[in-house]
């Protein structure tokens, strides 16, 4: 089975700080995407980022950013300048490029951000 | 922007019990999926499916089954509910092609007393 990994159940951070939250895959693909999804408490899922594994630039949205290494199979979620509303679970997702329908889930890590 | 609905956010039911979850997207999505999340364990796949009348089991469809009538809708049936199905139940959808970007619903914590 194709896995993800999330190291760390929990992580917190002072407001107005740095932290990455980590994730490695395992996959035998060549061509997949990997997204960042973030859970607020009792609120729905939504997509913080996505990167094409084709793509060596890393994206990066407003304050979120990835660390993606091909190689290593590792795909890093590094926030800056935490507020309060990135406390939430954040789960890490691997999916197929060429007709695999299906994401795998990490089992994510909940970030608490400490004011 | 992408709609995705579940019929109710929390559900009660005994053992035993038939228990239908609905979800409907507005974005006529051709794929639509059913996880369920629990604790430590991130999102499991139960049952997806990529067109009407169309299904394919996920990683854990023991207890649980599908229907899809319509590209909107996609129903989760637990044909006779047990305590171990005591979770928070998730849809998702997402169209054909792009960046395989899955929207979800609000959720459903089902509790099987």
């Amino acid at each position: 089975a194709q896995t993800v990994t999330q190291s760390q159940p929990e992580m917190s951070v002072q407001e107005a700080e740095t932290v990455t939250l980590s994730c490695t895959y395992d996959t035998s693909e060549s061509d997949y995407y990997l997204f960042w999804y973030k859970q607020p408490p009792s609120r729905q899922m939504i997509l913080v980022i996505r990167q094409e594994a084709y793509k060596q630039q890393n994206a990066t949205e407003n304050r979120f950013s990835v660390n993606f290494q091909k190689a290593a199979k590792s795909f890093s979620l590094k926030i800056s300048d935490s507020q309060l509303g990135d406390a939430a679970m954040y789960f890490c997702a691997r999916g197929g490029y060429f007709g695999n329908e299906k994401l795998t889930f990490g089992t994510g890590t909940r970030l608490t951000i400490i004011p | 922007d992408v709609k995705v609905t579940q019929s109710s956010r929390y559900l009660v039911k005994r053992t035993g019990e038939k228990v239908f979850l609905e979800c409907v997207q507005d974005m006529d999505h051709e794929n639509m999926f059913w996880y369920r999340q629990d604790p430590g364990l991130g999102l499991r796949l139960i049952y997806f499916s990529y067109d009407v009348k169309m299904k394919e089991k996920g990683d854990i469809p023991e207890g649980y089954s599908v229907s899809r009538e319509k590209k909107e809708r996609f129903s989760l049936i637990l044909e006779s509910a047990s305590t171990n199905q005591t979770s928070m139940y998730l849809c998702a959808s997402r169209g054909r092609g792009g960046t395989y970007e899955q929207y979800f619903g609000p959720g459903t914590r089902l509790t099987v007393t």
